[in-house]
């Protein structure tokens, strides 16, 4: 089956500063990717749809300048968290479509964010 | 705006008995998916079960299948022979035939009791 892997597993920061977080693709392309966010115990929310080759899609009320999103290339989105403050602390996933259409989108293992 | 309802925040089940998680979601297009989710304490999101809206059959995977009731907007989940390995967060979720983006319920947590 497809597979997306994301990196890192886990990470702690020290408050402002900003983290990076890869979303790939192993063995499919994707021209679209997504990012969602987890507390525990809750659902999972999508804070943006990543296009390759064009400006990432912002659910309501995400902030555009505080989670930046790349997606450089057909195998790979990157969610950056900009002076990452503790209310950031979440989970966050990635998941990918193979081709869009009728597809099942694929998740990643997610992160786990730790902002002190 | 789509919404997904999952009413029952946690259930349990005895082992090798039969449980059903129940789904509602709320829209207007015709054309749509519906998918089942599994996450386990390792929070890696599993497929469970996927159903496509203009198919009238019930999805069904191994001891799992769905009562999928269009016109009421249902889409319960039915787990049987159930396992210990079946204990985890269970998302219901939906994607319009039109866009990508997956809309998921607020979870139902299942313990299963050996």
């Amino acid at each position: 089956g497809a597979v997306v892997s994301q990196h890192p597993s886990r990470v702690i920061c020290k408050s402002g500063t900003s983290v990076k977080i890869e979303c790939r693709s192993l063995d499919f392309q994707a021209t679209t990717m997504f990012w969602y966010r987890q507390f525990p115990k809750q659902s999972l929310m999508l804070m943006a749809t990543s296009n390759e080759g064009s400006k990432a899609t912002y659910e309501q009320g995400v902030e555009k300048d505080k989670f930046l999103i790349n997606h450089a290339s057909l195998t790979l989105s990157t969610l950056t968290v900009t002076s990452a403050h503790p209310e950031d602390s979440s989970f966050y996933i990635c998941s990918a479509n193979r081709g869009g259409g009728r597809e099942t989108q694929y998740f990643g293992p997610g992160t786990r964010l730790l902002v002190l | 705006a789509q919404t997904v309802t999952q009413s029952q925040p946690e259930m349990s089940v005895q082992e090798a008995e039969t449980v059903t998680l129940s789904c509602t979601y709320d829209t207007s297009e015709s054309d749509y998916y519906l998918f089942w989710y599994k996450q386990p304490p390792s929070r890696q999101m599993i497929l469970v079960i996927r159903q496509e809206a203009y198919k009238q059959q019930n999805a069904t995977e191994n001891r799992f299948s769905v009562n999928f009731q269009k016109a009421a907007k249902s889409f319960s989940l039915k787990i049987s022979d159930s396992q210990l390995g079946d204990a985890a967060m269970y998302f219901c979720a939906y994607r319009s035939a039109m866009w990508d983006k997956v809309i998921f319920g607020p979870g139902t947590s299942l313990s299963v009791i050996p």
